[in-house]
């Protein structure tokens, strides 16, 4: 266990489903992150949050809506999805500090959508 | 932005032979470059980083060179082992990190 918790491991949802994704991290960190993984592409960052506020967006569809209510917790709330976001959702965190941005990630949520 | 281009993107190595991963960044600001290893169905895990003030780091079988002239770096692997066989991510880092694409390397016995 690297410290950083994903829940749940797998969804299946349709498209007029609304379901969350939660991280947990325990490592200390005040950087968080959630990234999506699909086969054959390199990770895509979709948002940051470094000391609890928001500070990328990397152009993702209002469909995903990401929340972090502490530095240690991370949402990301999911609203009529389409099968194209069908993927892996992996959740990092790390210190916010440039000379100290190791990051740990989750062991992601495998995310289906119908 | 940054641009990092790994290659290749699958690498089939005999067990005990060595296996090299290049990858390219666009931005000459990029000051920290970590590797991670993916096993199926697992997290990406780090398996080594450099930083931009050094040229090489090595870790027992594993070792990354960094060419901050030419804007690439390496993951070498030397005695490699099955238990290497997985998806190998570069990333290179100026403000967030840029993975590249990812390479599946398989050892075989």
């Amino acid at each position: 266990e690297t410290g950083v918790t994903q829940t749940p491991r797998h969804l299946v949802m349709g498209m007029t489903n609304k379901k969350s994704l939660k991280c947990e991290q325990h490592l200390g960190h005040n950087a968080m992150y959630w990234y999506k993984q699909s086969a054959k592409k390199p990770l895509e960052l979709m948002f940051v949050y470094s000391l609890e506020e928001r500070v990328e967006n990397n152009s993702v569809p209002s469909r995903f809506s990401p929340e972090c209510p502490n530095s240690s917790h991370l949402f990301l709330h999911l609203h009529t999805l389409q099968p194209e976001d069908s993927a892996l959702y992996l959740c990092a965190s790390s210190q916010a500090t440039p000379a100290k941005n190791i990051q740990y990630f989750g062991a992601g949520t495998r995310l289906s959508v119908l | 932005g940054e641009n990092v281009e790994q290659h290749p993107s699958t690498l089939s190595v005999q067990e005990g032979d060595s296996a090299v991963i290049k990858c390219t960044y666009s931005d000459s600001a990029s000051n920290y470059f970590p590797w991670y290893k993916q096993e199926l169905g697992k997290r990406p895990q780090l398996i080594i980083d450099i930083r931009s003030n050094v040229g090489e780091k090595k870790d027992q079988r594993i070792a990354v060179t960094l060419n901050k002239t030419a804007k690439h770096f390496s993951l070498h692997i030397t005695e490699t082992q099955p238990e290497d066989s997985a998806v190998y991510f570069c990333a290179a880092l100026w403000g967030k990190l840029q993975f590249g694409a990812g390479t599946q390397v398989v050892v075989t016995p």
